[in-house]
């Protein structure tokens, strides 16, 4: 699996837009890239994810180069209870396969500040 | 929304006593995974299931430990024997509705296990 890198650490200021970056530039073409997150000692939650174009949900939007090297996950008005450790994983998703498990690295503790 | 339920939300055992973790995974999910989680430390990936059998294990997935889908709602792990290094938050997860990937996992909120 291709590795990722993440910040330690962000700040945001409640309501504004948090992007959170993610580089993972040896990426394959037929990986994924999956966001979630941890809020305390919590189960990790998914939040979005996406191959090549760019998604939208109710929770965040996911941008992704063209190269596909890099993404950046938004929140866009973050509150006090986004604060959590941020997430990104880049997976092979298949067909039929059973396995396709996630491999977390440290991630990213972002702080949403009042 | 349906969710991925743990029971115990905490388990307190002696060194080398048997313990099993329950979860109830999403109705109609085809895929279930375990991960731990030591205090401070990254979410490790233990073992995925699918069609009820094992379809990969990391090497921390020792012959202590065994997966079991005893009914067409549980999922559970089972540790043999367990010892102080096992302590840890303990989540399961579930994908996969249809024989398709590219779905995402959804996690319980877990189980602590503390062994003394």
């Amino acid at each position: 699996d291709a590795k990722t890198t993440q910040p330690p650490s962000m700040d945001c200021a409640e309501g504004r837009a948090a992007n959170l970056p993610c580089n993972h530039s040896t990426i394959s073409g037929n990986e994924y890239v999956y966001w979630y997150r941890q809020i305390h000692s919590q189960g990790p939650q998914y939040i979005i994810h996406g191959l090549k174009n760019n998604e939208t949900n109710e929770m965040a939007s996911l941008i992704i180069t063209e190269d596909r090297k890099s993404s950046t996950l938004i929140l866009p008005h973050a509150t006090l209870r986004d604060t959590a450790v941020y997430y990104c994983i880049v997976r092979v998703m298949g067909v039929g396969t059973g396995a396709n498990n996630l491999f977390f690295g440290t991630g990213t503790r972002l702080t949403v500040i009042p | 929304e349906p969710e991925v339920t743990q029971t115990p939300s905490h388990q307190v055992t002696q060194m080398g006593q048997e313990v099993i973790l329950r979860c109830v995974p999403i109705s109609n999910h085809l895929y279930f995974y375990w991960y731990r989680q030591i205090l401070g430390q990254k979410v490790e990936f233990l073992v995925s299931f699918y069609n009820n059998e094992i379809s990969e294990k990391s090497e921390i997935f020792d012959d202590q430990f065994s997966v079991e889908r005893p009914d067409g709602s549980n999922f559970t792990l089972k540790i043999r024997s367990t010892k102080l290094e096992d302590s840890a938050m303990y989540f399961c997860a579930s994908a996969g509705d249809r024989h398709s990937g590219n779905q995402p996992q959804h996690f319980g909120d877990g189980t602590r296990l503390s062994i003394l």
